[in-house]
């Protein structure tokens, strides 16, 4: 079965601009969660939808918001972006009935740069 | 968030066992112990998990210290392939409502030599 599908791999943004990530998860799955990867601050998680719902949030500013749709398909924006958003944005998806047995699975990521 | 201690770093030959070790001394009663992988250029990728008992699956082994502050995860022949960031992560059963939130800390960085 097809795995975590992010689009675009690859982007570069300007400062100020904003930019729409995209996640599919495997099909069946509900939950979708987003982490942010640095060389500095390494993985640290953003927020995660279960059936369209924003279940937990992570300790970033509200410039970061993300939105799942009833497919469980999800999408994650940042607005106003700074030289710090540049990042791998990595989403992670999970059947989400139970958060000890959950297995996630990742995607290979989108690479933001930020000019 | 339960805190989770591993090495920066360490280097193994190819075809040798791997014993990776996590400290996480403040482990309470309910909290899982899970391990996942970064390769090169890839999302991290699930290993193992366990709660108390010694768990074995297709990748590896994970062994739990009887009073839970430690375990190690075993890979038995290392490959090339192994090379990765290996991750030590908690995850607390009792989390309200369910959460998929992992805590990665630095995690550490697998060499193997061939």
């Amino acid at each position: 079965k097809a795995g975590v599908t992010q689009t675009p791999r690859y982007l570069i943004k300007t400062r100020g601009q904003q930019v729409t990530l995209s996640c599919s998860p495997i099909s069946g799955h509900r939950s979708v969660s987003w982490y942010q990867q640095t060389p500095g601050q390494g993985l640290q998680f953003l927020f995660e939808y279960f059936s369209e719902t924003q279940r937990n949030k992570g300790n970033f500013p509200g410039r970061f918001s993300g939105r799942q749709f009833s497919n469980s398909r999800s999408e994650m924006n940042v607005s106003t972006l700074e030289l710090g958003d540049s990042a791998l944005y990595l989403c992670a998806s999970s059947l989400g009935g139970s958060a000890v047995t959950g297995e996630l699975f990742f995607g290979e990521g989108s690479r933001l740069t930020v000019l | 968030d339960a805190k989770t201690t591993q090495p920066n770093s360490m280097e193994s030959n190819e075809e040798e066992p791997v014993h990776l070790p996590c400290n996480h001394s403040t482990i309470s009663g309910t909290d899982y112990i899970h391990w996942y992988r970064q390769l090169p250029s890839q999302g991290p990728e699930y290993v193992i998990h366990g709660l108390t008992s010694n768990v074995n699956n297709r990748m590896a082994s994970l062994a739990i210290a009887e009073d839970r502050k430690s375990s190690t995860l075993i890979l038995h022949r290392a490959t090339l392939r192994d090379a990765a960031v290996y991750y030590c992560i908690l995850r607390d059963v009792g989390t309200q409502g369910g959460s998929e939130k992992l805590v990665f800390g630095k995690g550490t960085k697998l060499t193997v030599n061939p």
